[in-house]
């Protein structure tokens, strides 16, 4: 079965750092480029990062002003995403999602997707 | 960044209704428009992607059209499970940027 389970999330106090993994099983994790994307409570969908099977193209929401790093280790079938200098409008369920390409490559949607990891950034 | 609209941003309807949610992108993005359905407590899940192609194991009571900048998800005869939020995203360019939302509810 395709999986993606997201962990690390928690309570973290205002300024700290916190890092979410996500762990893909089913499928050739190598092979998919991964996203992050994060919804605030009670809100909609936002992107927050984008790394391709290689870690060689990598993007991120403008918004998170260079706060967040994103990484994968393919030998771990594993996604990470470090955050820091958090602040409360960071608080929100973070999903990892697979990035299925279409369009002779150039195009992508998000056709896996974890149960996401709840982030809590509070004192 | 290109901004999506949706809308109504909720709406109420009863089974076997017809149902249409609009999208709008603020600049044209073809058709790289993909819908997703979220249920309370869980993940999104694909629908529709490139507006008009059905993902694999979904209703076909769902469908999708429209291209340039105007965009359209339809659910045929409304189910008791489609009762969700749905999100219009377009994957044209960096960064990808979602709808606000349509909060599809009982009537």
């Amino acid at each position: 079965e395709v999986q993606l389970v997201e962990s690390g999330g928690g309570l973290v106090q205002p300024g700290g750092s916190r890092r979410l993994s996500c762990a893909a099983s089913g499928f050739t994790f190598s092979s998919y480029s991964m996203n992050w994307v994060r919804q605030a409570p009670g809100k909609g969908l936002e992107w927050v990062s984008y790394i391709s099977s290689s870690s060689r193209t990598i993007y991120y929401a403008d918004s998170l002003k260079g706060r967040f790093t994103i990484s994968r280790d393919n030998a771990k079938n594993s996604l990470y995403l470090h955050m820091n200098s958090l602040s409360a409008e960071d608080t929100a369920m973070y999903y990892c999602a697979r990035a299925w390409y279409y369009d002779l490559g150039n195009f992508y949607y998000m056709d896996v997707w974890g149960k996401g990891t709840t982030v809590t950034v509070s004192s | 960044d290109i901004q999506m609209t949706q809308s109504p941003s909720s709406l109420s309807a009863s089974i076997k209704d017809r149902v249409t949610i609009t999208c709008r992108a603020s600049q044209s993005i073809s058709r790289y428009l993909n819908w997703y359905q979220q249920k309370p407590g869980q993940a999104p899940k694909l629908l529709i992607y490139a507006a008009s192609s059905l993902q694999s194991g979904v209703s076909s009571r769902f469908s999708g059209s429209g291209s340039g900048t105007d965009f359209t998800l339809t659910i045929s005869s409304l189910q008791p499970e489609d009762f969700a939020t749905y999100y219009c995203q377009q994957s044209y360019n960096s960064p990808l940027t979602f709808g606000g939302g349509t909060k599809v509810e009982i009537k």
